[in-house]
């Protein structure tokens, strides 16, 4: 089967650091992309990686072991606008259709 | 950010209503794709338009109803629907080939009485 597997929810305090864990199962690999949503508003990209490694933008960072199916979005010095949910999904591929497989989210709240 | 627009935002209709959804993204994308996200599940597939061609139906009840007049527009039409169909229904557009981004709209919360 396919499966994304994310903590349901976070809190961290404003300024320090937050890892979001990710694992998934999936039917072929195209890569894994991270979103994050804020409450009522449209799901924004943050990232995409598809070989194994670090890739930095900014705060956020994400990371992709594709032997381990293990990825995690690191948010550092946290601001209260970081309040949101981090959704993880998976392209994947049957056929010559691909697409994406999406995790529950990670609602994290950040913290005076 | 105004790539890609829904209109309504709102949306309260009874089950007996025929109402409709219409998405346009102004990023020159080739597929377009109907989700629908509800609380406590992931993000479901509804259908997927690429080229105006409907390339996936994700076993989606006939009472939703996908348009695809050009690479620019979507839409869902709506009839006879459920109260378990009360969710928030999201349009997003990618281009064709490379890592296939997704970009979303803004997303209609639809109540159904």
């Amino acid at each position: 089967g396919q499966n994304i597997d994310q903590p349901t929810e976070m809190t961290a305090t404003e300024g320090a650091i937050v890892q979001i864990n990710c694992t998934y199962q999936t039917s072929g690999f195209n890569g894994l992309f991270w979103y994050q949503q804020h409450a009522g508003e449209a799901p924004t990209f943050l990232s995409y990686n598809v070989l194994d490694g670090l890739e930095e933008k900014g705060r956020f960072s994400s990371f992709l072991s594709r032997s381990k199916g293990y990825s995690y979005l690191l948010l550092k010095e946290l601001q209260m606008k970081d309040s949101a949910s981090y959704l993880c999904a998976v392209s994947s591929h049957a056929g010559n259709n691909r697409k994406l497989i999406w995790g529950l989210g990670t609602s994290l709240a950040v913290n005076p | 950010e105004t790539g890609v627009t829904q209109t309504p935002r709102h949306l309260v209709m009874g089950m007996t209503n025929k109402k409709s959804l219409k998405c346009e993204q102004h990023l020159g994308h080739n597929a377009m794709y109907w989700y629908k996200q509800s609380a406590k599940k992931p993000l479901e597939l509804m259908f997927v338009y690429s080229l105006e061609e409907r390339v996936e139906n994700n076993s989606v009840p006939s009472r939703f109803s996908p348009e695809c007049p050009n690479s620019s527009h979507l839409f869902l039409h709506l009839h006879t629907l459920q109260p378990e169909d009360s969710a928030l229904y999201l349009c997003a557009s990618s281009p064709l080939g490379g890592a296939n981004t997704q970009y979303f709209g803004p997303g209609t919360r639809l109540t159904v009485l």
